[in-house]
């Protein structure tokens, strides 16, 4: 079965201090994974994903996570967090079956 | 013009009304799918679509039913809606891909917001 955990429903920071958001996975089968972000009132939109290449993936907005094997964590980090990006932010994995999708964290920067 | 467009964005209902929910995309895809979120409980998958003649009941398809009725287009149906069925609903696209697995990004819609009194 494949499952994913996201470490904490809401996680603070204040601005211009490190995003740390953290996702590990359960697949029988080598996995993909996802990172998206929803902002208020808006679909879901790609932030980056693993695909079995580089470990270190970067994505959009200065977002970028590890694929780290042995601890199954799939981290999403960013340096310097910004007012906007307030937003909530889903882990997804796929590998033999469609997306199965954590339960989300909501991120919120404090000025 | 969006990718993959949702309507209606907004609906409220009666309990035991039929509904329906429609997903239009112009990006060429042949797999579609359809989810609810509620607070705290991420995305779930309700049904997809791998092409028009290809329809997979996902984790919570009870109460629901679907329609691809072309390589754009597909409807979520909820027959005798119930409260519980009150939610975000959100209509997705993917590629095949050149693995030709379930590993490619999904592309989503704006989501339609459904509450069912």
């Amino acid at each position: 079965a494949q499952s994913v955990t996201q470490l904490g429903s809401h996680v603070s920071v204040s601005e211009g201090a490190l995003v740390l958001l953290r996702c590990n996975y359960s697949s029988s089968v080598p996995p993909y994974l996802f990172w998206y972000v929803q902002y208020p009132n808006q679909g879901l939109q790609l932030l980056l994903k693993y695909t079995s290449a580089a470990t270190l993936v970067k994505g959009i907005n200065g977002f970028e996570a590890e694929f780290k094997k042995s601890e199954t964590s799939f981290h999403l980090t960013k340096p310097s967090a910004h007012m906007s990006d307030a937003a909530e932010y889903f882990c997804a994995l796929s590998g033999n079956t469609p997306l199965v999708f954590g339960k989300g964290t909501r991120l919120s920067v404090i000025a | 013009d969006a990718d993959v467009t949702q309507t209606p964005r907004n609906r409220i209902t009666k309990t035991g009304k039929r509904i329906m929910l429609e997903c239009s995309q112009t990006k060429g895809h042949d797999r579609m799918y359809w989810y609810r979120q509620d607070p705290g409980l991420g995305l779930r998958l309700i049904y997809y679509s791998f092409d028009v003649k290809d329809i997979n009941k996902g984790e919570i398809s009870d109460g629901y039913s679907v329609s691809r009725q072309a390589q754009a287009k597909f409807s979520l149906s909820l027959e005798s809606a119930i409260p519980n069925q009150t939610a975000l609903y959100f209509c997705a696209t993917s590629d095949e891909g050149t693995s030709g697995g379930t590993t490619d990004t999904q592309y989503f819609g704006p989501g339609t917001r459904l509450t069912v009194l």
